[in-house]
């Protein structure tokens, strides 16, 4: 069965800590995202990796980073969490990026900022 | 600006009532997708449609892919307490700035 895994389901952080959000795939995929989720905003990229050490932007990239030493892992780091940083963060891994493929999500992460 | 509109944003139905939901964009697509998740849960892929005008069928669920490529609806027959949840529409912008854009979503409750 092919699986995302997000490290935690549930975090709470303080203001001002830096923050590492952790995902592993175990299909060989090449890409893989991440994104948030807020009510009334739907799903929003922040940034997504084509290969490994590649990383590219996505809409909402301000105060995070990623890294990519391998392939089956993504990991997602808020620099100085901020309150407003408080979401549901989902990791997705797929094949192809720009091609028709399905997406595979983790169960997601519930980070509060408090 | 939301390119890909769905609507409704919410519906409460009751079990065994038919209900559709919409995707409509001014973009043309070269694919379209459908999500469901499940609360506490990723989205999980039901379909991908790829050629207008095109109709896939799951079960009670029905999914057209519109002639133009810029819309497309999922339709549940019977609606059941198990077809709870978010329903999310991705498509894959065709052209030059190819892109993928997600719907907001559509929130369905079926109430027993």
């Amino acid at each position: 069965d092919v699986k995302v895994t997000q490290s935690s389901r549930y975090l709470v952080k303080r203001t001002g800590e830096k923050v590492f959000l952790e995902c592993v795939q175990d299909m060989d995929h090449e890409n893989m995202f991440w994104y948030r989720q807020d009510p009334g905003l739907g799903l929003r990229l922040i940034y997504f990796s084509y290969d490994v050490k590649m990383k590219e932007k996505g809409d909402i990239p301000e105060g995070y980073s990623v890294s990519r030493e391998k392939k089956e892992r993504f990991s997602l780091i808020l620099e100085s969490a901020s309150t407003n940083q408080t979401s549901m963060y989902l990791c997705a891994s797929s094949l192809a990026r720009l091609r028709v493929t399905e997406a595979f999500f983790g169960q997601g992460t519930r980070l509060t900022v408090v | 600006t939301q390119l890909l509109e769905q609507s409704p944003q919410f519906l409460s139905i009751q079990e065994g009532e038919n209900l559709t939901v919409y995707c409509n964009s001014s973009s043309v697509f070269s694919s379209l997708q459908w999500y469901r998740q499940e609360p506490g849960e990723g989205p999980v892929l039901l379909v991908t449609v790829v050629t207008g005008g095109e109709v896939k069928k799951l079960k009670r669920l029905t999914f057209q892919f519109g002639d133009a490529r810029k819309d497309s609806s999922l339709h549940i027959t019977a609606a059941q307490p198990g077809d709870t949840g978010l329903y999310l529409c991705l498509g894959l912008r065709a052209g030059n700035n190819r892109k993928l854009i997600w719907g907001l979503g559509t929130s369905l409750a079926v109430n027993p």
